[in-house]
């Protein structure tokens, strides 16, 4: 069965810091991709997403994400995090197959220090 | 512009027993998603409303059913209620069939079985 890993369940980063999260998916075919977010207290909310295309994407707020199909992977990266980024992000992946369905990640809690 | 609304926004139920919870979705929106989140995990596509019929499906029994009204409201219905139903179920709302079209979430009714 598809499955989607995000390898990190909870991250702690200082403001400023380097962010990278990580995003795997198990499935040959093809796929759409996406990353979603929770900020506290709010719905979950569409960060980015990949259809096809230029694999490196951009979001909303200075995210972006790379695609590397060969590593099956759709990491999400920001170069400095803010305290407001502090949020419960969740990867996606729509499997474009007959089933066609939603799957996804566990998701990773971010807190971001003052 | 209300984006999409549910109801309730907790429930307590006990075993054997039946729950519907509803969805409005956002204005202009014909498609609605819903989802399961367990404490913890990710959120599970349980199936997606278009046009008043299921469209798709992930894996969940027949004990979950569903509905979509002329105005685009849609319900879930959860039937022999099981301890493991307890969750968090989410509803989303899109304009396209499928996942291409970002979706918008609302916030979610959280049921609880005893």
């Amino acid at each position: 069965a598809q499955s989607v890993s995000q390898h990190n369940h909870h991250v702690i980063l200082s403001e400023a810091a380097s962010l990278e999260l990580g995003c795997n998916y198990s499935y040959g075919g093809t796929v759409n991709l996406f990353w979603y977010v929770q900020y506290p207290g709010q719905h979950l909310q569409l960060l980015l997403k990949y259809f096809s295309g230029d694999p490196l994407v951009k979001g909303i707020k200075g995210f972006e994400a790379e695609f590397i199909k060969s590593k099956f992977s759709f990491n999400l990266r920001k170069p400095s995090v803010q305290w407001s980024d502090t949020a419960e992000y969740f990867c996606a992946v729509n499997v474009m197959d007959s089933n066609y369905q939603l799957i996804w990640g566990a998701g990773t809690k971010l807190i971001i220090k003052p | 512009d209300a984006g999409v609304t549910q109801s309730p926004t907790h429930l307590i139920k006990t075993r054997g027993q039946q729950v519907t919870l509803r969805c409005s979705p956002k204005s202009g929106h014909d498609t609605v998603s819903w989802y399961q989140q367990a404490l913890g995990q990710g959120p599970q596509f349980i199936f997606q409303y278009y046009e008043e019929e299921e469209r798709q499906r992930g894996n969940f029994p027949d004990r979950f059913s569903g509905h979509q009204f002329p105005n685009y409201s849609s319900e879930l219905n959860v039937n022999a209620l099981l301890l493991g139903d307890s969750a968090l179920y989410l509803c989303a709302s899109s304009l396209d069939r499928g996942f291409t079209d970002t979706q918008y979430f609302g916030p979610g009714t959280r049921l609880t079985v005893l």
